[in-house]
């Protein structure tokens, strides 16, 4: 089984700081892991995703994750936010061999809040 | 494209009250799921399906019923509701072809209050 945990449930920033979002997972198994982002009143979309290879993933609106296996994490950085970043974002987790019929299990959520 | 379908958008029901929360993908999706949405819980697995005629239990089953008839449906029955109840669901589908990587596609959410 995994389970994820976001280690900050909220995040206050302001606008053009630097944020980073943290993800920690556990899982005995090898994983694919994803953020998801959800904008006020509206369902989650996908913001990146790691399935394999180049353990540095990017977003196409700035954001980067990094997976790191020897310390089961995935956290998300981006390096200078906008007002419009301010959303809830889910870290979520699924093994490899559950691609196609498991489930994706989601972290508790972090909320970033962009303040001018 | 429509992509992943729900309806209500919003609903009020009074408690013991019944209801079903209508799900559709368009995009022939094998796997389809409920999740319910509470503050500080992040999203839980209510029931989920690998396609028609096959359902399963989430993380949190009790009080919801579900049925798959056919690929592109995945209504949710609430029997009797209850305030314990009270939540956003969110439907979502995904491929199960052998290349699936596990990405989930969501609906935009259904607002349920049980007074």
């Amino acid at each position: 089984a995994q389970s994820v945990t976001q280690l900050d449930s909220q995040v206050p920033v302001f606008e053009e700081a630097p944020v980073e979002l943290r993800c920690n997972y556990s899982s005995s198994v090898s994983v694919y892991l994803f953020w998801y982002v959800q904008y006020p009143n509206q369902g989650l979309q996908l913001l990146l995703k790691y399935l394999s290879g180049s353990t540095l993933v990017e977003s196409i609106n700035g954001f980067e994750a990094e997976f790191n296996k020897s310390q089961t994490s995935f956290h998300l950085r981006k390096p200078s936010v906008h007002i419009s970043d301010t959303a809830e974002y889910f870290c979520a987790v699924i093994s490899t061999g559950g691609g196609s019929q498991g489930n994706l299990i989601f972290g508790k959520g972090t909320k970033l809040s962009v303040k001018p | 494209n429509a992509g992943v379908t729900q309806t209500p958008k919003f609903q009020v029901l009074k408690t013991g009250q019944s209801m079903t929360l209508q799900c559709a993908q368009d995009m022939n999706h094998e796997y389809m799921s409920w999740y319910r949405q509470d503050p500080g819980m992040g999203l839980r697995l209510i029931h989920y399906s690998v396609g028609a005629g096959i359902t399963d239990q989430g993380e949190v089953p009790n009080g919801y019923n579900v049925s798959r008839s056919t690929t592109e449906d995945f209504p949710l029955r609430l029997l009797s509701a209850a305030p314990s109840q009270t939540s956003v669901y969110f439907c979502a589908s995904k491929t199960s072809g052998s290349s699936n990587t596990g990405e989930l596609f969501f609906g935009e959410g259904s607002r349920l209050t049980v007074l």
